[in-house]
């Protein structure tokens, strides 16, 4: 299966501590998304990539959060100094590149669970 | 608030029997809108994607439907099955790819 792999799948660390996650998008895929889902509630968009170019970053993501997708390949998401808030389901998706229609259907990973002690 | 509200938030249905989930979106421009079934502990997976100019997509079991003139939109499962448990989400998608999701409808399907 070459689907969106995301790893790891848990992550248990302490308040204040740095987080690291990666994602491996679907080969052909050149679009790239990060999104926050917290339970009970739909995925919140976070950013995306086109290529290694970041090209959008919402409001939710703060200083403390950083994103990169050096080769345009896989791409991490770092948490800095993690806070309670921060517990969440950490969710990646891929896509072809869309022609600013939004019809590229988004492909996720079964996302990165961070729990904050 | 939220620009896709969806309902119930929660159902609990008899195996064999039919249900309908329900989206309403205020999503404008639109370019499609998107039904996610999404399992405890895993990415959501779709299951149809409409643009604007479609009223109906199935998928095997899963039949959705839209009106955009109402920004409505409904998802159908006929004959669930105890692997149809899961929250569905339904998202839109405004004209430059921008996703909206919903919070999800809970589905609960017993024996």
């Amino acid at each position: 299966d070459t689907g969106v792999s995301q790893n790891p799948r848990h992550k248990i660390t302490k308040r204040g501590q740095n987080v690291t996650f990666r994602c491996d998008p679907i080969s052909e895929h050149n679009r790239l998304y990060w999104y926050r889902q917290t339970l009970g509630q739909g995925p919140e968009f976070l950013t995306y990539f086109q290529n290694e170019a970041q090209l959008e970053k919402s409001r939710l993501l703060s200083d403390r959060f950083s994103a990169e997708r050096p080769k345009g390949s896989f791409s991490t998401l770092e948490i800095q100094r993690t806070e309670q808030g921060d517990s969440a389901m950490y969710l990646c998706a891929s896509s072809k590149e869309d022609r600013g229609f939004g019809n590229q259907p988004q492909h996720f990973g079964d996302g990165t669970r961070l729990s904050i002690l | 608030k939220n620009q896709v509200e969806q309902s119930p938030q929660s159902l609990i249905i008899l195996e064999g029997k039919n249900c309908t989930l329900q989206c309403n979106y205020t999503v404008s421009p639109f370019s499609n809108l998107r039904w996610y079934k999404q399992d405890t502990g895993r990415g959501p997976v779709s299951l149809t994607i409409m643009t604007f100019s479609e009223n109906t997509k199935s998928n095997g079991r899963y039949t959705a439907t839209l009106d955009a003139d109402t920004k409505q939109s409904s998802l159908h499962i006929t004959a669930s099955q105890l692997s149809d448990s899961a929250s569905y989400i339904c998202v839109v998608s405004g004209v430059w790819g921008k996703l909206q999701f919903g919070a999800g409808t809970q589905v609960v399907v017993t024996p």
